[in-house]
């Protein structure tokens, strides 16, 4: 069966500054990646996702995440974070089998900004 | 366009009573699922739906049930409640074959 890491559950960064989320998974083959982010008291809102081709795939809200096959990750970057990047995400793998398709979500990291 | 649209969005139970909680969704999506969230442990799947008529149990689905009468709606039923089934609850559907979904807004229940 397929599982998610994400190994930070909380991080803190400064407004403006650099962020990457990590995310690993472990899955026979190459799944279908997620990232959702959910702001307090909302629902989630996919960020991304990548099916096949390129690896360096862009979302909304700035963010950006790279496929590398050879970590089994799909870490989540953005060059510089806002005040209202704040919230809970969540990496996802999922994949198409028929009548089988539904995600996996890892446990989530909590990002933090400062002033 | 409302989406994914879950009622109640809030409920306090307490322990043995009965409810349902409904996802309706507006996009024509075959599968619909329902999660819930729990902290430090992400989401997780409680039973989930391919079509109208049909339902299947995902990682979690002790002392819950689910229908799919209708292709655009999808219950989630706890027949008796108990305090572990205290956690906020996401509804989400997608087209059949893609595997990332539209999610609802939550339902938080606390069970007394």
């Amino acid at each position: 069966a397929q599982s998610v890491t994400q190994p930070d559950i909380h991080i803190t960064v400064s407004e403006g500054a650099s962020l990457e989320l990590r995310c690993n998974y472990s899955y026979g083959a190459t799944p279908y990646l997620f990232w959702y982010v959910q702001s307090p008291g909302q629902g989630l809102q996919l960020l991304l996702k990548y099916f096949s081709g390129d690896t360096l795939v862009q979302g909304i809200k700035g963010f950006e995440a790279e496929f590398k096959r050879s970590q089994s990750s799909f870490n989540l970057r953005k060059p510089s974070v806002h005040w209202s990047d704040a919230a809970e995400y969540f990496c996802a793998v999922g994949f198409t089998n028929f009548g089988n398709e539904k995600l996996t979500f890892g446990t989530g990291t909590r990002l933090t900004i400062i002033p | 366009n409302a989406g994914v649209t879950q009622t109640p969005k809030f409920r306090v139970l307490k322990t043995g009573q009965s409810m349902t909680l409904l996802c309706a969704q507006d996009m024509n999506h075959e599968y619909m699922y329902w999660y819930r969230q729990d902290p430090g442990m992400g989401l997780r799947l409680i039973h989930y739906s391919v079509g109208e008529g049909t339902t299947a149990k995902g990682e979690v689905p002790d002392g819950y049930n689910v229908s799919r009468l209708k292709k655009q709606n999808f219950l989630l039923g706890l027949e008796s409640a108990a305090p572990s089934q205290t956690s906020v609850y996401f509804c989400a559907s997608s087209f059949g074959g893609q595997p990332f979904a539209f999610f609802g807004q939550g339902t938080r229940l606390t069970v007394v």
